[in-house]
């Protein structure tokens, strides 16, 4: 199994629709959740972190399931600037307490179309 | 711009040759990290440092990649040997907890892309 699984898609949508994406990690001591965004040839950036009690910036939800070891990103009324592909990222602790080395997930490509 | 750096962009080089690449953080962040993307690929971990201490490596990393970061500044990653598998873009990202920010809040630079041909 993969630490972090992503549906890679790619989700082609209109403007104005509303896209989810899923991700899945399997060390149930992960404690950071991020979204992060990459444009294409570029580098990834931060999008938004991820909270047990859900969070939202903007047209962006996050939300969290521990139990299920589950996040979602949720874009509503999409733009064209949102094409890009989002990247699911975990933290791995280590034994000795560091907070550790971040795990992606393959991504996800989004193509919002006029 | 104070954000991370890299250089050089792009290398192309011959198999069996040796590479290094260098990553300048952002001023005052004390963690920096080594990630290699190959295409249609996350970012894959491969080390990382808290100021000159190297305190996690990734068992992908075979004997043939060193990194260092001797003053806490710049880090420098050497590929011995370079196999036409290491084609890919190697990241670099830098980090702090000032500022209010955790470690995982990493900021990426644009990367070196290496070709072995």
């Amino acid at each position: 199994r993969k630490e972090v699984e992503q549906d890679p898609g790619p989700f082609n949508v209109p403007e104005g629709a509303t896209v989810a994406f899923n991700c899945t990690y399997s060390n149930s001591a992960s404690q950071s959740f991020f979204w992060y965004r990459q444009d294409c040839r570029k580098e990834p950036k931060l999008l938004m972190s991820v909270y047990s009690s859900g969070n939202e910036d903007g047209r962006f939800t996050a939300q969290l399931n521990r139990a299920s070891q589950y996040i979602s990103l949720l874009i509503r009324d999409s733009k064209l600037s949102d094409s890009a592909t989002y990247l699911c990222v975990v933290n791995f602790p280590s034994g000795s307490g560091n907070t550790g080395k971040l795990i992606f997930g393959q991504g996800t490509t989004l193509q919002v179309k006029p | 711009d104070t954000g991370v750096s890299q250089n050089p962009r792009h290398k192309i080089t011959k198999r069996g040759q040796n590479v290094t690449f260098r990553c300048d953080p952002i001023s005052e962040h004390n963690r920096l990290y080594w990630y290699r993307q190959t295409l249609g690929q996350g970012p894959e971990f491969l080390t990382y440092f808290q100021n000159e201490a190297q305190l996690e490596k990734s068992r992908l990393l075979s004997d043939r990649f060193s990194a260092e970061r001797p003053k806490g500044s710049f880090s420098t990653l050497e590929i011995q040997r370079t196999e036409q598998g290491d084609s890919a873009m190697y990241l670099c990202a830098s980090s702090s907890k000032r500022g209010g920010f955790s470690y995982n809040e990493q900021f990426f630079g644009p990367g070196t892309r290496l070709t072995v041909l």
